[in-house]
Order: structure tokens, then sequence, then C-alpha cells
């Protein structure tokens, strides 16, 4: 199964400094059919996780332009340019290029 | 825009089963592949499996194969997600979602093992 490992497992940050958090993959993550199966998943504290990037770099509809995603091959980046309060919970890479579709461990982001 | 609502909460004891349901509402059932993730107490978020409702087709994580079966009702729109020989261990909140398309996700059915 490909590994997803995430860095790093704890991201404190002040209110309005930039966020940027990495997820490596053990194989590479281009498809067959020339797409990047590689999403980025929000889950706050309590909730159900909410996906906010999806085919390496996509945005999903109503997820603010602050979140901006990167990478290819084996390496993926998630940035937030301005964190705000709601920003705070924990980040989830997943690959679903490969099956079985693999989750990183996450990045629990908190208010400093 | 597809909306997935799970089952509520179950206490089961080891050894019984379980199953869960999703009931899908809006979008296209036709094209939908759910996938069933768990979340232990304190932990990250696992796959255990997708299903094509409308193909009777499964896969199933090789970790949970023989102990889960994925099933659907095409008339109520429900995908169910049955776990058996219950332990300890499967205590967890269980997630449908549709990693496809827009992404939705259920608001998980936590299923606790406890004698």
């Amino acid at each position: 199964d490909v590994v997803m490992t995430q860095s790093p497992i704890s991201l404190p940050v002040t209110l309005g400094q930039p966020a940027s958090m990495s997820c490596r993959s053990s194989e590479r993550l281009v498809h067959s059919d020339g797409n990047t199966f590689l999403s980025w998943f929000q889950q706050r504290p309590g909730q159900s996780p909410r996906r906010l990037i999806s085919r390496d770099s996509n945005r999903d509809s109503g997820v603010p332009d602050r979140f901006n995603a990167s990478g290819s091959g084996t390496d993926f980046t998630l940035k937030i340019s301005r964190v705000e309060a709601e920003d705070v919970g924990v980040y989830y890479c997943m690959q679903g290029t490969h099956w079985p579709y693999t989750f990183g461990q996450g990045t629990k982001l908190e208010i400093k | 825009q597809v909306q997935l609502v799970q089952s509520g909460a179950e206490v089961k004891k080891p050894g019984s089963s379980v199953k869960v349901s999703c009931k899908v509402s809006g979008g296209s059932f036709s094209s939908l592949t759910i996938t069933w993730v768990r979340q232990a107490p304190g932990q990250g978020l696992e796959c255990m499996g997708r299903s094509v409702p409308i193909l009777d087709a499964s896969n199933y994580v090789r970790k949970f194969q023989g102990r889960i079966t994925f099933s659907a009702d095409k008339s109520t729109r429900t995908a169910f997600m049955e776990v058996t020989s219950l332990t300890y261990e499967d205590t967890a909140v269980y997630y449908c979602a549709s990693l496809g398309g827009d992404g939705a996700w259920g608001q998980g059915t936590l299923v606790t093992v406890s004698a």
C-alpha cells in the first residue's frame, strides 16, 4: 500500500500568519489517465472531514482562496496564506491514485 | 450537491455485528462511488473499502476483507456497511463519503464495542 507521510505533526501558528504543511507519498501519484489524485481534507474538532482540495490543486467550492496546494510526483504542499481562528483542526492528505486509498497521519494546526 | 446522512450511534457486544446505513440525497446515485472510512478515538482516517451501489460492485481493503460487506437499496438510495465479529478495536466513528465528485461526507456513526 502507498504510505503517506505528513509533516509536521503539530503546527502552531499565529493568527494572520502563513502556514505550510507537507505530504509525501511512497510512490508517484500520477495515474495512468494523467491525473494526480491527491486530496487535502480539513477536520475541525468534533466534525466530519471536509475536502478542501482535489486532484492535486483544485480548490473545492466554498473553500477560501487563502488555501492553496501544489506539488507533483511524490511531494505535495498545502499552504494557508493567512491563518484564521476557524482553520484550527487536523489536515489530512489522501491519495486516490492507487488502491487502496491511503491517508497521511494528519497535521494538527493550532493557534499560538 | 450530494448529501450523505448516516444512521445513529450503536453499542455492540464483542463478537456481534453492526450495520451502518448511508442515505444519499441530491446528485446522481447511478454515478456514485461510496467510500467507507473509519476513525478510531483520537486517531486518523482509515479507508475500509468502496462500493458502486448501482453496479453492486465493491472493493475491500485487505485488512477488513471477510469481515465487512457493502450493500445498497437502490430504491431508497441507501448504502450499507456491515461489520461482523466485532472486537474492542472496532470502536470508532465510521464515515461514508463520496470522495470523487463534490467530496461529500456523512456525519459519521459512532460504533462502541463494549461488554
